[in-house]
């Protein structure tokens, strides 16, 4: 069964709006998550770190201010897109991994945004 | 994390084992290798992780050689519902970097 779920699967919104996406770990308590994002034909980029009870790392050129993560608690980080724009609509992906670092990370099935 | 170079895309018969490579020849002693796969519009499949010794389960079989600068993925009986971008992976700690990966593409 699916350990990592992301909701919404698909957003649409429209330029100027904001969108909260949920990743919900069901299996274990994650106590750190990461959220990615893939362009069409691109690789995943990893945007930031969410670190439940403190603030997230952000990867170089993510901006913070504009990608808010939230990670209030164990099981539950969301990422919010503000102020949307065409060019930040994009696959959207979650993971999370238990304790031990050398571990697999599950990913959720993904949030595909579309800003119109 | 070491970088990894992966051919860009294959083919491969139904049914047929499925031989995937990766060069990782910086990878450090702690480093791990991890393989994923990315069906269409999903989020990445865990297949398959090691560090120096070969590695089996229900999906794949990971082979890393003696000196751990390469390693194979492979899939003993191909199916098309393998088709999927492969991503092998090294890390040492938290964060999964992932290069372009090898484009798999399972014919009957």
């Amino acid at each position: 069964g699916a350990v990592v779920s992301q909701h919404p699967s698909r957003v649409i919104c429209k330029s100027g709006t904001s969108v909260k996406i949920e990743c919900r770990s069901l299996d274990f308590q994650a106590t750190t998550m990461f959220w990615y994002r893939q362009f069409p034909k691109q690789s995943l980029m990893l945007m930031a770190t969410s670190n439940e009870g403190s603030k997230a790392t952000y990867e170089q050129g993510v901006e913070k201010d504009k990608f808010l993560i939230n990670h209030a608690s164990l099981t539950l980080s969301t990422l919010t897109v503000t102020s949307a724009h065409p060019e930040d609509s994009s696959f959207y992906i979650c993971s999370v991994r238990r304790g031990n670092p050398n571990t697999e990370a599950f990913f959720g099935q993904g949030t595909r945004l579309t800003v119109v | 994390d070491a970088k990894t170079t992966q051919p860009p895309s294959m083919d491969c018969a139904e049914g047929r084992a499925a031989n995937l490579p990766c060069n990782h020849s910086t990878i450090s002693g702690n480093e791990y290798v991890y393989w994923y796969r990315q069906i269409h519009s999903q989020g990445p499949q865990y297949i398959i992780h090691g560090l120096k010794n070969n590695e089996t389960n229900e999906m794949a079989s990971l082979i890393i050689t003696e000196d751990r600068k390469s390693s194979t993925l492979i899939l003993p009986h191909a199916t098309l519902r393998d088709t999927a971008v492969y991503y092998c992976i090294v890390r040492v700690v938290n964060k999964l970097s992932f290069g372009a990966g090898t484009t798999v593409t399972v014919r009957a």
